[in-house]
């Protein structure tokens, strides 16, 4: 099955910079990466998400890029702002089956 | 409904007592999920329900956990014989006829098991 890795666990970004969150996964199969954004004591929701047909995706200030060789892929967000501050996971479909397998997540911390 | 509405929304239970937390999807969603989302985890699959057919029950950690789904709507996940390892965040989602899309999460059920 389908394994995601979710790399940093913690980031601390100054207000204004980017952020770059990187995850990796294990099945060479799985052609849908979502991210999610979790603020403190609130629901997961989508921000952003890609299909395995496409490199990178924008929606302005954040973007994703997938690397299906490497099997990795990366959450961009850049002009960083203090309610950008929240708990971000990574998610990759098990192909075949519809499980969403989620990586541990990243606490990113905008330092006004 | 407007969204995903789960119940309770907190429950502090004993050691050994059975619980049952409920979720209410969006009306129409046919897929179903559960996670576990134990203190600064990720979330964990338990069990997904998709229409009509048998759920994909291997997320779940032990025999103690269960979970149904009646009439296509409402979900139940029930834990028999609490341990405080079982205490987390229960998180609830559904997706549309598409399989492949947004989840649509509840705001979950914080167990806590003394």
């Amino acid at each position: 099955g389908e394994n995601v890795e979710q790399h940093p666990s913690t980031l601390s970004v100054q207000e204004g910079d980017s952020a770059v969150i990187k995850c990796t996964y294990s099945d060479s199969a799985s052609n849908y990466f979502p991210w999610y954004k979790q603020e403190l004591g609130k629901r997961p929701q989508l921000i952003i998400d890609i299909r395995s047909n496409v490199g990178e995706k924008k929606d302005q200030r954040i973007a994703v890029t997938l690397n299906k060789t490497a099997k990795h892929f990366s959450l961009h967000i850049t002009e960083t702002q203090p309610e950008d501050s929240a708990v971000y996971f990574c998610a990759a479909e098990d192909s075949g089956t519809y499980k969403y397998i989620f990586g541990t997540g990243t606490r990113l911390k905008v330092l006004a | 409904g407007a969204g995903v509405s789960q119940s309770p929304s907190n429950k502090v239970t004993e050691k050994g007592k059975d619980v049952e937390l409920r979720c209410d999807p969006i009306s129409g969603h046919t897929a179903l999920y559960w996670y576990r989302q134990s203190l600064g985890q990720g979330l964990e699959f338990l069990i997904y329900f998709q229409g009509n057919s048998a759920p994909d029950k291997s997320g779940l950690p032990s025999d103690r956990f269960s979970a149904e789904r009646t009439g296509g709507s409402v979900s139940t996940l029930t834990i028999q014989r609490t341990q405080q390892e079982d205490s987390a965040v229960y998180l609830c989602a559904g997706a549309g006829t598409s399989n492949t899309g947004e989840l649509f999460f509840g705001e979950g059920s914080r167990l806590t098991v003394l």
